[in-house]
C-alpha cells in the first residue's frame, strides 16, 4: 500500500516565489527522504530527515517533520526555472530498509 | 566519485522476449536496491541486496523476474518472458549502510510491445 502521499499533486508558481509541498505517511518511520526528478531523468536525492529531527535546511530547501501528525513539508525558497520537476517523499520503516514513495508533486516554475 | 549507473538507458522489446538490466552501484556501497515505476503509478520497491545476498525480495512481482548480484558488485535484473505490464522505468539505488541515503541511478526505460 502507498505509504507517502504528496499534496498538492501539481503546483505552478512564478519564478522567485516559494513553493511548499506536503507529504503524509501512515506508519512509523525511521527516516524520510525527499527526491527530485526532472523530466525523463533519474531521481536526485535532496535531503534526509530522521525521525528524531524536526527541521532541516539545505541551501534553498527547508524540510520539516512532524511525527505526531505523520507529515513532512518541503519548502523551496526563491524558486528558479530549474526547480521545475516532480518531487517525491520516501519513507523507510523502523525495521524496514526499503523506501515507500508517494505519487509526487509536479512543480512548474514560470519565468 | 561516480554515481549509480544503469544500462541500457532505454529498451524496447516484444512481448515474450527477454531483457536484462544492469546496475552498477556507487563503489563501496554494500546495499543495492531495485525499484520500478509503471505507467501512472508510484515508484515501488522490488528487492534489496546486501553484498551478494538478497535481503528482501518481497516486491518482486512474479517469477518472471530474476535479480542477481554475483560478487557483491554490479547487479542484473532479468525479465523473462516480458509482458506488456512490465513496461515502465526501472531504477537502481545504492547506499553505504542500510537506512541511510539511497542514491538512485538514471533508470532504464523499458517498453514491451
Amino acid at each position: 500500500s502507498q505509504q507517502g502521499e504528496e499534496d498538492p499533486q501539481a503546483l505552478s508558481i512564478q519564478e522567485g516565489e516559494n513553493a511548499t509541498m506536503n507529504c503524509s505517511y501512515k506508519t512509523s518511520i525511521n527516516n524520510l527522504q525527499w527526491y527530485r526528478q526532472n523530466s525523463g531523468r533519474g531521481l536526485v536525492h535532496l535531503i534526509l530527515i530522521r525521525s528524531n529531527e524536526r527541521e532541516k535546511h539545505s541551501g534553498r530547501l527547508r524540510v520539516t517533520l512532524d511525527t505526531s501528525k505523520k507529515s513532512s513539508s518541503l519548502l523551496i525558497t526563491a524558486s528558479r526555472a530549474a526547480d521545475t520537476a516532480s518531487y517525491f517523499c520516501a519513507t523507510d520503516g523502523v525495521n524496514d530498509y526499503k523506501l515507500s514513495f508517494g505519487a509526487g508533486t509536479t512543480v512548474t516554475v514560470r519565468a | 566519485e561516480a554515481g549509480v549507473t544503469q544500462f541500457p538507458s532505454h529498451s524496447v522489446i516484444e512481448k515474450g522476449q527477454t531483457v536484462t538490466l544492469r546496475c552498477d552501484p556507487i563503489s563501496g556501497h554494500d546495499n543495492l536496491y531495485w525499484y520500478r515505476r509503471v505507467m501512472g503509478k508510484e515508484i515501488k520497491f522490488l528487492l534489496h541486496f546486501v553484498k551478494e545476498s538478497k535481503q528482501d525480495e518481497s516486491g518482486m512481482p512474479n517469477n518472471r523476474f530474476l535479480a542477481e548480484r554475483t560478487g557483491g558488485t554490479y547487479s542484473t535484473l532479468k525479465v523473462q518472458p516480458a509482458e506488456l505490464e512490465d513496461s515502465g522505468v526501472y531504477f537502481c539505488a545504492s547506499s553505504l549502510r542500510h537506512q541511510e541515503t539511497q542514491y538512485f541511478g538514471p533508470g532504464t526505460r523499458l517498453l514491451v510491445l
